[in-house]
């Protein structure tokens, strides 16, 4: 298996702009998460996933980001408008098992900068 | 808030045992103690997991006291591709068991 794919895995933006970052998951993974890590916060869970459906979704900073898992392929991560202060390593993980009971694999990231 | 407590940094000589200390004293019975590793750049990498029981794999070596309180990352023959920064998620205490990674500790491994 290739692992969880990310893509674009850089991305550098103007603030206004609409940003939207993409995630594959492992085949056969019930669960998808997308984490958010800063210097200043380390990796924060943003949003996750059971069977394409959003389960919890508090750690979503406001409502200028959005996620969505149309198939249990592929997910999208939205910022619109995008601002300087999102900028961050924006990692997709994905597990069989829910979030604290069974392993997650994470993709390599995309380095998100807006200026 | 993270709910698990680990050092900020460590160092350890190669080829040395690397101990890595975690905290976690709000954790439930039925929850897992996970650790992570995070290699610069990289994305986070499973390392090894144990309820209660101590666990080695190929990787490392798991101890959790016998409250489950605590546990201690063994890496037996630290080196220099074992610098990374290390962390034991927690879970949130919530309904959903979301894993809470904080901000982890940095180990250093010197030639």
């Amino acid at each position: 298996d290739a692992g969880v794919i990310q893509s674009p895995r850089h991305e550098v933006t103007e603030m206004g702009q609409e940003v939207t970052l993409r995630c594959k998951p492992i085949s056969g993974h019930d669960y998808l998460f997308w984490y958010r890590q800063t210097m200043m916060r380390g990796l924060e869970l943003l949003i996750y996933f059971n069977n394409n459906v959003p389960i919890d979704d508090s750690g979503m900073p406001e409502d200028r980001f959005s996620a969505k898992m149309p198939n249990a392929s592929f997910s999208t991560l939205k910022i619109q408008p995008s601002e300087p202060r999102d900028s961050a390593v924006y990692f997709c993980a994905s597990s069989y098992g829910g979030p604290a009971t069974d392993t997650q694999y994470f993709g390599p990231g995309t380095r998100l900068t807006v200026l | 808030d993270a709910k698990t407590t680990q050092p900020t940094s460590m160092d350890c000589a190669e080829g040395r045992a690397a101990n890595l200390p975690c905290n976690h004293s709000t954790i439930s019975g039925n929850e897992y103690v996970y650790w992570y590793r995070q290699i610069h750049s990289q994305g986070p990498q499973y390392i090894i997991h144990g309820l209660k029981n101590n666990e080695t794999n190929e990787m490392a070596s798991l101890i959790i006291t016998e409250d489950r309180k605590s546990s201690t990352l063994i890496l037996p023959h630290a080196t220099l591709r074992d610098t990374a920064v290390y962390y034991c998620p927690s879970g949130d205490g919530g309904s959903q068991g979301n894993l809470i990674f904080g901000k982890g500790t940095k180990l250093s491994v010197k030639p």
